[in-house]
């Protein structure tokens, strides 16, 4: 059972470049989100899902996109990238979205936009 | 506004000595209350949390917390902190609208001194 993982580990972009972060779960979790971490800022939920086919915005959408055509995978698309997306990013999965469940985390993927 | 507040960067602690981190929130009706560990390099890990019942919540790695409503507080402890135990913790609340998504303190780094 790996949990959640997150593809690549780091990435270097340049301003302008798109990209894809891979986020995957073998739990059979309903809800998946994205968030990113920032000094002294803590996490901010960008977008999640909860469940095949269905996504929302979170708190700082502008600039990704996501999609959720399966139970296991929830990418997280970066159109256009910018400094100011500078960050690590964490993908979490949970068995329901209510708030009250344990949220799992992946590794982090981290990311310096030039 | 403001739903989970840290107000300590960093705490630091000598080794076998009580650890306390302070977390304070403000959101309305009954809050759903986490705390999580992150080590370096990694994602967070679950370490409690607190949904209804008993006050004092224990949790992974010999720590507990301690709802307080009245004073709005959720307060993590352990009796005698070990050097593995440096990392950064977070407090985290659910926010009852929406999305029910979490709201994450900005961390406090714990340093336990040898």
């Amino acid at each position: 059972n790996a949990g959640v993982t997150q593809t690549p580990k780091f990435q270097v972009l340049k301003t302008g470049q798109s990209m894809t972060l891979q986020c995957a779960q073998d739990m059979n979790h309903e809800y998946m989100s994205w968030y990113r971490q920032d000094p002294g800022m803590g996490l901010r939920l960008i977008h999640y899902s909860v469940g095949a086919g269905i996504t929302d915005q979170g708190e700082v959408p502008n600039g990704y996109n996501v999609s959720r055509s399966t139970t296991e995978d929830f990418p997280l698309r970066l159109l256009s990238a910018a400094p100011s997306q500078t960050s690590v990013y964490f993908c979490a999965s949970s068995q329901g979205g209510g708030g009250r469940e344990t949220q799992y985390f992946g590794p982090g993927t981290r990311l310096l936009v030039l | 506004a403001q739903s989970v507040a840290q107000p300590e960067d960093q705490v630091n602690v000598a080794e076998g000595n009580p650890l306390t981190v302070k977390c304070t929130y403000s959101v309305s009706g009954n809050p759903y209350l986490f705390w999580y560990v992150q080590y370096p390099n990694r994602g967070l890990q679950f370490l409690l949390k607190y949904i209804t019942g008993d006050n004092l919540v224990k949790g992974s790695y010999g720590f507990e917390a301690e709802f307080n409503k009245s004073q709005t507080s959720f307060h993590l402890k352990k009796p005698s902190a070990l050097v593995s135990d440096s990392a950064l913790y977070f407090c985290a609340v659910r926010v009852p609208y929406g999305n029910n998504r979490l709201a994450f303190g900005k961390g406090n780094q714990v340093v336990v001194i040898p």
